[in-house]
């Protein structure tokens, strides 16, 4: 079956920086990439997500790339704010009618003021 | 409601005991997904219905978990005989029925089996 992996599992970066959260799928069926905040105690939000038919998709001051050939796809956050700290998660589904979400680990990233 | 709703928010049972989660969808959406996040780790499908039936049940662990959905709004998830490794985050989740679509998640219920 698929399985994603994450990396970093925990990121500090200082406020303005940015901050870069990679993953990796086996299956190259996949076709839908979600990312998804988690603040402490609170449910998973999504923030961003791509299908396999774009290689890249930005909204404001987040960003998603996708490399199908190598597997791979990227969450680039910009100018970051103390607001930003949290859990991201990645995830990974395919066609077939639903959405049966494989997740990474998750990266805790904290931004410092 | 404005969101997907999870009830309890926390329970607390004893080893052996018998427990249901409850997960109210989005309105108007026909696929419901029911994910286990223990400690540190990302959410862990366990099942997913569309409408009424489960359609894919492949993550659910054993014999001991079972879910229901039977208007196909309302799932219950049920865990007979729980023990302490059941412990964990469970989160449900809604959308529309096509794949890519969003998934909107409760907040959760935090099962503590002691």
């Amino acid at each position: 079956g698929e399985n994603v992996e994450q990396h970093p599992s925990t990121l500090s970066v200082q406020e303005g920086d940015s901050a870069v959260i990679k993953c990796t799928y086996s299956d190259s069926a996949s076709n839908y990439f979600p990312w998804y905040k988690q603040e402490l105690g609170k449910r998973p939000q999504l923030i961003i997500d791509i299908r396999s038919n774009v290689g890249e998709k930005k909204d404001q001051r987040i960003a998603v790339t996708l490399n199908k050939t190598a597997k791979h796809f990227s969450l680039h956050i910009t100018e970051t704010q103390p607001e930003d700290s949290a859990v991201y998660f990645c995830a990974a589904s395919k066609p077939g009618g639903y959405n049966k979400l494989i997740f990474g680990a998750g990266t805790r990233l904290a931004v410092h003021p | 409601g404005a969101g997907v709703s999870q009830t309890p928010s926390n329970k607390v049972t004893e080893k052996g005991k018998y427990v249901e989660l409850r997960c109210d969808p989005i309105s108007g959406h026909t696929a419901l997904y029911w994910y286990r996040q223990s400690l540190g780790q990302g959410p862990e499908f366990l099942i997913y219905f569309q409408g009424t039936g489960a359609a894919d049940d492949s993550g659910l662990p054993n014999d001991r978990f079972f879910a229901v959905r039977p208007e196909g709004s309302v799932s219950t998830l049920k865990i007979q005989r729980t023990e302490r490794g059941d412990s964990a985050v469970y989160l449900c989740a809604s959308s529309l029925g096509v794949s890519g679509s969003e998934a909107f998640f409760g907040q959760g219920t935090r099962l503590t089996v002691v």
